[in-house]
């Protein structure tokens, strides 16, 4: 089926660790990827994992996937005010060419 | 290099008229994608192209929408007659391989539709 799934709201101090969570139904999915969407404006990429890596790291960006529970994970370092935004997961479907499904998004308020 | 370009922004109609909207995808990216997103959800494929042919159009409602891509560059989405619960964001999104299996796709602003 296609189903993505993620927590619609998480709250978080300037400065502190912020963690994005999804979980996807997939298990054949290839790619898995994080975008980020600020009021008015389209949907930017922040960065994707490979279904047979655990972990990426990209400044302060850290994906961990867990493929047996197919749970996906964004965390933010020392998270700013202009990390305010929703977050979206995707997987690549794999009975399409390219196609992603979304999941609902994870609006992320970061608050002084 | 230029994003993904999208007209109009906004756009305003009510019930039953029809409206149009327009896509410039990035240069020289073969495939490209238009989304349905409404209001507190994630964006939904409609319809992919590949140069100027049909990929998957599995989710677009054919009674009432519809998109061409002439030339493989430029493509329109159109939406006649349009309903109430066609009110949502438009986003137009293209792609090209990178190498490997991976490849991104680049969003643009969105047309934000609303059906009085």
């Amino acid at each position: 089926g296609e189903d993505v799934e993620q927590s619609l709201f998480l709250s978080v101090r300037e400065g502190d660790s912020s963690v994005i969570n999804c979980t996807y139904t997939d298990s054949s999915s290839t790619y898995l990827y994080w975008y980020k969407q600020e009021p008015g404006a389209g949907l930017q990429l922040l960065t994707y994992i490979f279904s047979n890596m655990d972990m990426k790291q990209d400044q302060r960006l850290t994906v961990l996937l867990n493929k047996k529970d197919k749970h996906l994970s964004l965390r933010i370092a020392d998270t700013q005010t202009g990390d305010s935004a929703i977050y979206f997961c995707a997987e690549r479907y794999p009975g399409g060419y390219n196609k992603l499904i979304f999941g609902a998004g994870t609006r992320l308020a970061v608050h002084p | 290099e230029a994003g993904v370009a999208q007209s109009p922004r906004y756009k305003i109609i009510e019930k039953r008229q029809s409206v149009a909207f327009w896509c410039n995808p990035i240069s020289g990216h073969a495939t490209l994608y238009w989304y349905q997103q409404i209001l507190g959800q994630g964006p939904k494929l409609l319809i992919q192209f590949q140069n100027n042919g049909v990929v998957d159009d599995s989710q677009l409602p054919k009674d009432r929408f519809s998109a061409e891509r002439l030339k493989g560059v430029d493509s329109t989405l159109k939406i006649q007659p349009a309903k109430l619960e066609d009110s949502a964001v438009y986003l137009c999104a293209s792609s090209s391989p990178a190498g490997g299996n991976q490849e991104t796709q680049y969003f643009g602003p969105g047309t934000r539709l609303l059906v009085l």
